[in-house]
């Protein structure tokens, strides 16, 4: 199982760009990474999914280096909204394999 | 399409007492998996499943038990329960393609007397 460490907690203010770094050194070649957004009582919900390079869509974009041993969630310009926890997941790639996140990042977005 | 769904919202139980938590989901996913969230923690994945008649353990399965007769439903049972199993247990699918992109329900929580 590729293991994930991310910050615990990150602040910033409306408006600003917000980078998530997550660091999965033992990702396997199949494997995906996937980001969920979680609010207070309720379920992870799917952000954004790459295998390398730069994916982008109407809410994030995501780095990948091509060691793919990182990844990086940016959201533009957040709201306060976006206060919530961001899960960086490792896996997919060899379908049926258990799906296990890590601890997440406490953003905490202040007017 | 309900998605994920997820029976009961609530529950409070006494100690030793067993109980099965429901989920269901109408999105024909062959994958299915428990998670449970303690206060201020992370998910830990209990059970997962690839398919009808297939499950198996996932980080912290003591405890709990899981079948899976059907492609939709996936219940999970506390054989009795104990205050530690006291958490918020989330149900997830998603397809067994690359990637796996898993859609949550909106969970269970549970606290255990």
């Amino acid at each position: 199982l590729a293991k994930t460490t991310q910050p615990i907690s990150m602040d910033s203010y409306e408006g600003q760009e917000v980078n998530i770094t997550c660091s999965h050194n033992n990702i396997a070649t199949n494997d995906y990474i996937t980001w969920y957004q979680q609010f207070p009582s309720q379920g992870p919900r799917f952000i954004i999914q790459g295998y390398k390079t730069k994916v982008t869509n109407e809410v994030a974009s995501l780095f990948i280096p091509a060691d793919r041993k990182s990844s990086t969630l940016s959201l533009p310009r957040v709201s306060l909204s976006d206060t919530a926890v961001y899960y960086c997941l490792v896996g997919g790639g060899n379908a049926g394999n258990m799906l296990t996140f890590g601890g997440g990042t406490r953003l905490m977005v202040k007017p | 399409n309900a998605g994920v769904t997820q029976t009961p919202k609530f529950q409070v139980l006494k100690t030793g007492q067993s109980m099965t938590l429901q989920c269901a989901q109408d999105m024909n996913h062959e994958y299915m998996s428990w998670y449970r969230q303690d206060p201020g923690m992370g998910l830990r994945l209990i059970h997962y499943s690839v398919g009808a008649g297939i499950t198996d353990q996932g980080e912290v399965p003591n405890g709990y038990n899981v079948s899976r007769s059907t492609t939709e439903d996936f219940p999970l049972r506390l054989l009795s329960a104990a205050p530690s199993q006291t958490s918020v247990y989330f149900c997830a699918s998603s397809y067994l393609d690359r990637g796996q992109t898993q859609y949550f329900g909106p969970g269970t929580r549970l606290l255990v007397l």
